[in-house]
């Protein structure tokens, strides 16, 4: 079955630590993408890559960072300098182009920093 | 830049009856796309509808159709028949036209609930 997947479901980290979140798809979709997402707010998006080695920023970048060295994998790194991380994170793919693709989103990872 | 914003934190409806829940938006960019999504307790976002900009036809799946008033920027979603599996987050978002891979910018969402 074609989807993403992020693992795992719950983390709980150490503050101070670096923690890695994983988000894996096998549509073949070129473009994908990082939510947050806190109580009482909407998805906030964190980074975004439309393709291989590349990626840019969204609108609350500070504290994370990313990688696209494949077409299936859009690593998310929540680094210390987050100051705020315990939420829960959701990975997003759409193919690329220009015409209305919806976001397909995967089951999300919570994160948990104390 | 665009923001979008959802005025119901919560509504509820009785099983079998209509709802509707109400978004805006600001945007200054005359073709964009808006969508509904939905996230049931399992937190899954599933997408329930989208819209056009430039479509003047309102948007309908099933049971869910959508109001779209481009010159109020209001989109808002009706809920025909409601069921017990329509109880989640519903979240109103919008994307650019414009740009290969555009985020969605998304509202604060309203949770839905439905009772027997």
């Amino acid at each position: 079955d074609g989807g993403i997947t992020q693992s795992p479901k719950y983390l709980f980290r150490k503050e101070g630590q670096n923690v890695t979140l994983s988000c894996e798809q096998n549509l073949n979709h070129d473009a994908m993408y990082w939510y947050r997402q806190d109580p009482g707010q909407g998805l906030r998006l964190i980074y975004y890559s439309q393709i291989v080695n590349d990626f840019q920023k969204g609108d609350i970048a500070e504290g994370y960072s990313v990688s696209r060295e494949k077409k299936e994998s859009f690593p998310l790194t929540v680094t210390s300098a987050q100051k705020n991380p315990t939420a829960f994170y959701l990975c997003a793919s759409s193919p690329r182009g220009t015409t209305v693709y919806e976001q397909y989103f995967g089951p999300g990872t919570r994160l948990t920093v104390t | 830049a665009q923001t979008v914003t959802q005025s119901q934190p919560e509504m509820s409806v009785q099983e079998a009856e209509t709802v509707t829940l109400s978004c805006t938006y600001d945007t200054s960019e005359s073709d964009y796309y808006l969508f509904w999504y939905k996230q049931p307790p399992s937190r899954q976002m599933i997408l329930v509808i989208r819209q056009e900009a430039y479509k003047q036809q309102n948007a309908t799946e099933n049971r869910f159709s959508v109001n779209f008033q481009k010159a109020a920027k209001s989109f808002s979603l009706k809920i025909s028949d409601s069921q017990l599996g329509d109880a989640a987050m519903y979240f109103c978002a919008y994307r650019r036209h414009t740009g290969t891979a555009s985020k969605l910018t998304f509202g604060t969402g309203t949770r839905l609930q439905v009772t027997l």
